[in-house]
């Protein structure tokens, strides 16, 4: 089972604007990460929260995470069709190890 | 190339027989993790190690997966007796540190598994 859900499972936005992605988890974890993940390319690194953080920047990505509500969201701002690709969140859970979960992604098409 | 490598990138094999994959991680990376991947879907985590010691296996994971990571360096996972259900993407991961809080993963090309 996947411990993320992603939100929503795709989106088409026009080259120029803002796309947000959500993600909700179910357990209690370490931290929150975002991948992203290009039509037949690995999978890339983005940005990591920790569990004591609200929020992060880096570059265009704007990252929150809100362990009340079990929720993450990510923001590209200004985005280019360089940006199409999948988004997956992934949680290390806090189990004493270092499991980490992905979710099913956000398939985010960016219209040039 | 210091990124992390897999071997092959790509393997077709007959339902019943044994396949063997290689990952060979980020040299002073202590973390290796192994995930399969099937289309549409987020990577399935499947087992990871610190050092040599494997600390996690998926419940998901039948008997028929092994994996090992003899000195702490690179890893095989084996799949034996492959089922057509096995078809997926196999990617492998490797991150630096000992920091629970810090955990950010550098992932492999992946190795392409078909099961006819």
């Amino acid at each position: 089972s996947q411990q993320g859900e992603e939100d929503p499972q795709a989106l088409s936005i026009q080259e120029g604007e803002n796309a947000t992605m959500n993600c909700s988890y179910k357990t209690s974890i370490n931290n929150l990460q975002w991948y992203r993940q290009n039509s037949g390319r690995g999978l890339v690194h983005l940005i990591l929260i920790r569990s004591n953080e609200r929020e992060k920047h880096s570059g265009r990505l704007r990252v929150t995470l809100d362990t009340s509500k079990k929720s993450s969201s990510l923001l590209i701002t200004a985005s280019r069709a360089a940006d199409t690709a999948s988004y997956f969140c992934a949680t290390d859970l806090n189990t004493g190890g270092f499991k980490t979960i992905f979710g099913a992604g956000t398939r985010l098409f960016v219209k040039a | 190339d210091t990124g992390v490598s897999q071997d092959p990138r790509h393997k077709i094999t007959k339902r019943g027989q044994n396949v063997t994959f290689r990952c060979d991680p980020i040299s002073e990376h202590n973390r290796l993790y192994w995930y399969r991947q099937t289309l549409g879907q987020g990577p399935e985590f499947l087992t990871y190690f610190q050092n040599e010691a494997q600390l996690e296996k998926s419940r998901l994971l039948s008997d028929r997966f092994s994996a090992e990571r003899p000195k702490g360096s690179f890893s095989t996972l084996e799949i034996q007796r492959t089922e057509q259900g096995d078809s997926a993407m196999y990617l492998c991961a490797s991150s630096l540190g000992w920091d629970f809080l810090y955990n950010e993963q550098f992932f492999g090309p992946g190795t392409r598994l078909t099961v006819l």
